[in-house]
């Protein structure tokens, strides 16, 4: 267990929907990550924040943003979803921002249908 | 082509075999090398971490990288069932500046 927790597990919604994932980062961790994983393109990095600022972008849609939260815990929301959304997303966290070790939370699998 | 490649296997072998894997890139500046392992239905944990050139070692896991080649790979020795899992490279120029780049993965069996 890394300590690093995603609601919800699964999700299943419509196109055209919009959902919001959560991510509460390890505790002491202020740096949280985003990234989708799909069959197709990989773990791909879509935003990092760290201590309540933005600090690097990915290739984020413009559909989704994200934020974190005073606590540190952090939402993604995506919006006008389309079959193409579907994929397992990720949250990691760690300590200093920007780092090599980066402690991933179990993920939350979206389908769009 | 894609910055870092990474064939998906899947790779099968038997208990106690040497494994593998191998990573190329195309960004000569990366200077962080990574391998991430991920388990099914769970989030990748780091394994190994590289920085430059070299070798690095880690029980009964190896990590070498070759910037010359633009080549990196990770060795398994007497593998175990417990292996089993999806074995991700990934690098980055410098990790306080900039995000990591992950391969998409090579999946790994390890037979009893």
């Amino acid at each position: 267990d890394s300590g690093v927790t995603q609601t919800p597990k699964h999700l299943i919604t419509a196109t055209g929907q919009r959902v919001t994932l959560r991510c509460s980062p390890r505790s002491g961790d202020l740096s949280v990550y985003w990234y989708q994983q799909s069959l197709d393109q990989g773990l791909q990095f879509l935003i990092q924040y760290y201590n309540g600022e933005e600090r690097a972008k990915g290739n984020i849609l413009e559909r989704f943003s994200a934020q974190q939260f005073p606590d540190l815990h952090s939402e993604l929301n995506l919006s006008s979803l389309e079959l193409g959304d579907s994929a397992l997303y990720f949250c990691a966290s760690s300590v200093v921002p920007g780092s090599y070790e980066q402690y991933f939370g179990p993920g939350t699998r979206l389908t769009v249908t | 082509q894609k910055e870092v490649e990474q064939d998906p296997g899947p790779l099968s072998v038997p208990e106690g075999a040497i494994v593998s894997l191998n990573c190329t890139y195309s960004n000569s500046a990366f200077q962080y090398f990574m391998w991430y392992r991920q388990y099914s239905r769970k989030g990748p944990e780091l394994l190994m971490y590289t920085y430059s050139s070299g070798n690095k070692e880690d029980g009964r896991f190896t990590a070498q990288v070759d910037k010359s080649s633009k080549y990196i790979s990770l060795f398994i020795r007497d593998s175990q069932p417990s292996d089993s899992a999806t074995y991700l490279c990934a690098m980055s120029l410098n990790p306080g500046n900039t995000p990591l780049v992950f391969g998409k993965g090579t999946r790994l069996s390890v037979i009893a």
